[in-house]
């Protein structure tokens, strides 16, 4: 049973437009939240992350939003920029310390 | 500096046999952990360890072993290598601390022929 669900496999968004990416929880529990960014042979690298007792986390071009009782998150990126173009990963705090990740999203950004 | 340092970068196995991806970070982390990365499964965590000599297992720890003898290493093995264990192995740490986020090395691509 999955418990943090990124359920578009793809997203594709033109270049300086806003890249919203989308991410379902389903255990309450979750005390914090994170997003990594993947290129092809390399490891993830950690962009941004919030915790449960707030709604909003700004990094530069990246923003997560928190949703509780809807039990969602998501990751804005605005302005998009080709090197944006990569798999990003939500993933979730469970409470005996293990952080579990979603399947991924892949996201296109076109010139 | 080099943060975490996986080895090897690729390894091809035959079915049955044996072996240990390396793991290294020198960051003082507490926290070390092993994920394998497949097709449309994302990141699944195999095993990890909150101190020297503590392990647990994860999400998929079926045919993995660890140990974490010290605070540096954390060496992920197979005892007996299976086609369903072809992936990319990636290793990561953390401070012990409740809001810090997973550094990750850049993995290991492993075929079990």
């Amino acid at each position: 049973d999955q418990q943090v669900k990124q359920n578009s496999p793809s997203l594709s968004v033109q270049e300086g437009r806003i890249s919203i990416l989308n991410c379902d929880y389903t255990n309450s529990m979750f005390d914090y939240f994170l997003w990594y960014k993947k290129y092809p042979a390399e490891g993830p690298t950690f962009l941004i992350s919030i915790s449960s007792i707030k709604d909003k986390n700004e990094d530069g071009r990246f923003t997560v939003f928190l949703n509780k009782s809807a039990k969602h998150l998501s990751l804005h990126i605005v302005p998009s920029q080709p090197g944006d173009s990569a798999v990003y990963f939500c993933a979730a705090r469970t409470r005996d310390d293990k952080i579990i990740f979603g399947k991924g999203t892949r996201l296109h950004i076109l010139p | 500096n080099a943060g975490v340092t996986q080895t090897p970068k690729f390894q091809v196995l035959k079915t049955g046999q044996s072996m240990t991806l390396q793991c290294a970070q020198d960051m003082n982390h507490e926290y070390m952990s092993w994920y394998r990365q497949d097709p449309g499964m994302g990141l699944r965590l195999i095993h990890y360890s909150v101190g020297a000599g503590i392990t647990d297992q994860g999400e998929v720890p079926n045919g993995y072993n660890v140990s974490r003898s010290t605070t540096e290493d954390f060496p992920l093995r197979l005892l007996s290598a299976a086609p369903s264990q072809t992936s990319v192995y990636f290793c990561a740490s953390r401070r012990q601390g409740r809001d810090s986020p997973l550094h990750f090395g850049n993995g290991t691509r492993l075929t079990v022929t």
